[in-house]
């Protein structure tokens, strides 16, 4: 168990640019979950994933987000034409199942944008 | 709608003395409920949780929380408080499986 990974850690870009972000989950976990946490908040849910289908995603993902899962192992979060106010915490957590089973973080991948 | 509040946003003890970071909840649902640290520029670790069963849970560090239905609330405690706890505690309720996390408490622990 090599636990959830995540790359990059940190990213710094310019506004208008597009971002790509990846999470690599525990292996033999079937769900996959996103959040954003800025600075002095708890995290806030994003989107998640059951195997590879995207079964809910917040009104918080605007348009310029999306996320990925191809082939129900990792899953990328893209974001188009960044603005000033993506600067967030972009965390990826991981879990056997949903309700009760709890989720697995990884580090975290902090964007900066300028 | 499920919601989270912690009472806090900055809880200040000497070492050794009690930890107390307060939770309460919001659910329409028979809740499950956790507790996460985070320690700077790191990911959630989990502490415990309540699912079903025994309503004082014990978790990882000498933590634990008891679920009180009666007053919505899974405070976190532990007896004696080390240095190495001081970190940001994240309470946090499950809505059909993604998590609904408080604004977070600030722990810090002076010599």
């Amino acid at each position: 168990d090599t636990g959830v990974s995540q790359n990059p850690r940190h990213k710094i870009t310019k506004r208008g640019q597009n971002v790509t972000f990846r999470c690599d989950p525990i292996s033999e976990h079937n769900r996959l979950y996103w959040y954003r946490q800025t600075l002095g908040q708890g995290p806030e849910f994003l989107t998640y994933f059951q195997n590879e289908a995207q079964l809910e995603k917040s009104r918080l993902l605007s348009d310029r987000f999306s996320a990925e899962r191809p082939k129900g192992s990792f899953s990328t979060l893209e974001i188009q034409r960044t603005e000033q106010g993506d600067s967030a915490m972009y965390l990826c957590a991981s879990s056997s199942g949903g309700g009760r089973y709890e989720q697995y973080f990884g580090p975290g991948t902090r964007l900066t944008v300028t | 709608a499920q919601s989270v509040t912690q009472l806090g946003s900055h809880v200040s003890v000497s070492e050794g003395a009690l930890v107390l970071l307060r939770c309460n909840y919001s659910s329409s649902v028979p809740p499950y409920l956790f507790w996460y640290v985070q320690y700077p520029n790191q990911g959630l670790q989990l502490l415990l949780k309540y699912t079903t069963g025994a309503t004082l849970v014990k978790g990882i560090n000498g933590f634990e929380a008891e679920f009180k239905k009666s007053e919505t609330s899974f405070h976190l405690t532990k007896p004696s408080a080390h240095m190495s706890d001081a970190a940001e505690y994240f309470c946090a309720v499950s809505d059909r499986g993604k998590l609904i996390f408080g604004q977070g408490t600030e722990l810090s622990v002076k010599p």
